[in-house]
């Protein structure tokens, strides 16, 4: 049974452009979201997150957006860049930022420049 | 400030085999967890590890283990290996604060033939 679930399994995008990244959920006891990303040959690097009582956070180039009633986050990366080209992995938990982390398998993104 | 390290970075063994594989936490992290992440799986979560105990565990079968010293470095041991237990092994560990979760190391890469 996947709780975390990445229905995408790449994307392919034109730098300058928007990345719309998808993750859907289905445990409602998951109360904070968390965007990893991951290069080949590296582990995953802490990327951006969300708590379940926020639906939208911003860091630079990089948006979440929650909708708990959907059950749906997504990743906005504007604009891409071809650095920005990797595995991107949504994960969850259930008890805050530092517990049990539930992954989804990951999206492939490649920006072409 | 030495991120999460992780011996050796690859690894092959013969089915049936053991293997013992190691993390050092950042500094001061007291929360260690592990990772298995196998192509098309994403990651799936094996134990975590506070204060020398163990917190929480996957789904995994018997045959893996883990366990945490009192300085915080952590290993983790799979007996009587079998090919389906090829994967990269990845250490992740957290101060149990703050919003950024869980930091990764680069994985260990075992391959069992």
């Amino acid at each position: 049974d996947q709780q975390v679930k990445q229905n995408s399994p790449s994307l392919s995008v034109q730098e300058g452009r928007i990345s719309i990244l998808n993750c859907d959920y289905t445990n409602s006891m998951f109360d904070y979201f968390l965007w990893y990303k991951k290069y080949p040959a590296e582990g995953p690097t802490f990327l951006i997150s969300i708590s379940s009582i926020k639906d939208k956070n911003e860091d630079g180039r990089f948006t979440v957006f929650l909708n708990k009633s959907a059950k749906h986050l997504s990743l906005h990366i504007v604009p891409s860049q071809p650095g920005d080209s990797a595995v991107y992995f949504c994960a969850a938990s259930a008890n805050g930022a530092n517990s049990k982390l539930t992954f989804g398998k990951g999206i492939t993104l490649s920006v072409r420049p | 400030k030495a991120g999460v390290t992780q011996t050796p970075r690859y690894l092959i063994k013969t089915r049936g085999q053991q293997v013992t594989l190691s993390c050092s936490p950042i500094s001061g992290h007291r929360s260690v967890s592990w990772y298995q992440q196998t192509p098309g799986q994403g990651l799936q979560f094996l134990f975590e590890y506070f204060s020398e105990t163990q917190r929480n565990k996957g789904n995994f079968p018997g045959r893996f283990s883990g366990r945490q010293f009192s300085n915080s470095r952590s290993e983790m041991n799979v007996s009587t290996l079998e090919l389906g237990d090829s994967a990269l092994y990845l250490c992740a560990s957290s101060s149990g604060t703050g919003m950024r979760g869980y930091t990764f190391g680069s994985g260990t890469r075992l391959t069992v033939v």
